[in-house]
């Protein structure tokens, strides 16, 4: 009960593009749930997080979706830009403190 | 640089040896946090300090330990080393007990068992 299922494994999107990407968790105990960017050689850094009591949250070009009954949620990264070219991680975390992060997505972003 | 500081970069060692990897917080966070990165298991959680105590455990074998000390640095020790121990060993931290909160990520260490 403690996965969370992210797709897809690696994405290819146009600059300016909409980059989407999906995670779905099975805990209903988790209450937190951010996302990570990852750039290579780097280690993760915290890109924007959302609690399930909002459907979406958005900053700058980076928006959450959340759909609680589904147990499902989205990151979309609008007007992608070559420099959003990173592996995201999306992750989720309750009373139990640890993060429980999803396998990963390979971004990458085409001039 | 998110100020959580790990040492060293890289680190390469036979099967069986034990390694320590060091880490120190960013200044002010009580919480240390250790995990591993692979290319099959992708990012794995192996346990959490709070202040000085054990707060969390995740997937850690037997063979590994951690500790924090008083100055809030964290060691966490690897040993009897096997081929798929190598992988990159992350230390975050953060102020808040919780996992609900940022993590700030240190820059890993590069493990390699030979």
């Amino acid at each position: 009960q403690q996965q969370v299922k992210q797709s897809p494994q690696s994405l290819i999107v146009q600059k300016g593009g909409i980059s989407i990407i999906n995670c779905a968790y099975e805990n209903t105990a988790f209450d937190y749930f951010p996302w990570y960017q990852q750039f290579p050689g780097k280690g993760p850094a915290l890109l924007i997080a959302i609690r399930p009591d909002v459907s979406e949250k958005k900053e700058g070009r980076f928006t959450i979706s959340f759909n609680k009954s589904a147990k499902q949620f989205s990151l979309h990264i609008m007007d992608s830009q070559p420099g959003d070219s990173a592996t995201y991680f999306c992750a989720g975390t309750g009373t139990a403190s640890k993060l429980t992060f999803g396998t990963g997505t390979r971004l990458q972003v085409t001039l | 640089d998110s100020g959580v500081t790990q040492t060293p970069k890289h680190l390469i060692t036979a099967t069986g040896q034990r390694v320590t990897l060091r880490c120190s917080p960013r200044s002010g966070d009580l919480s240390v946090y250790w995990y591993q990165q692979s290319l099959d298991q992708g990012l794995q959680f192996l346990i959490q300090y709070y202040n000085g105590e054990e707060r969390a455990k995740g997937n850690i074998l037997e063979r590994f330990s951690a500790q924090q000390f008083p100055d809030l640095h964290s060691e966490l020790n690897l040993s009897s080393l096997e081929l798929g121990d190598s992988a990159l060993y992350f230390c975050a931290s953060s102020v808040v007990a919780s996992g609900r909160g940022e993590q700030y990520f240190g820059p890993g260490t590069r493990l390699t068992v030979t």
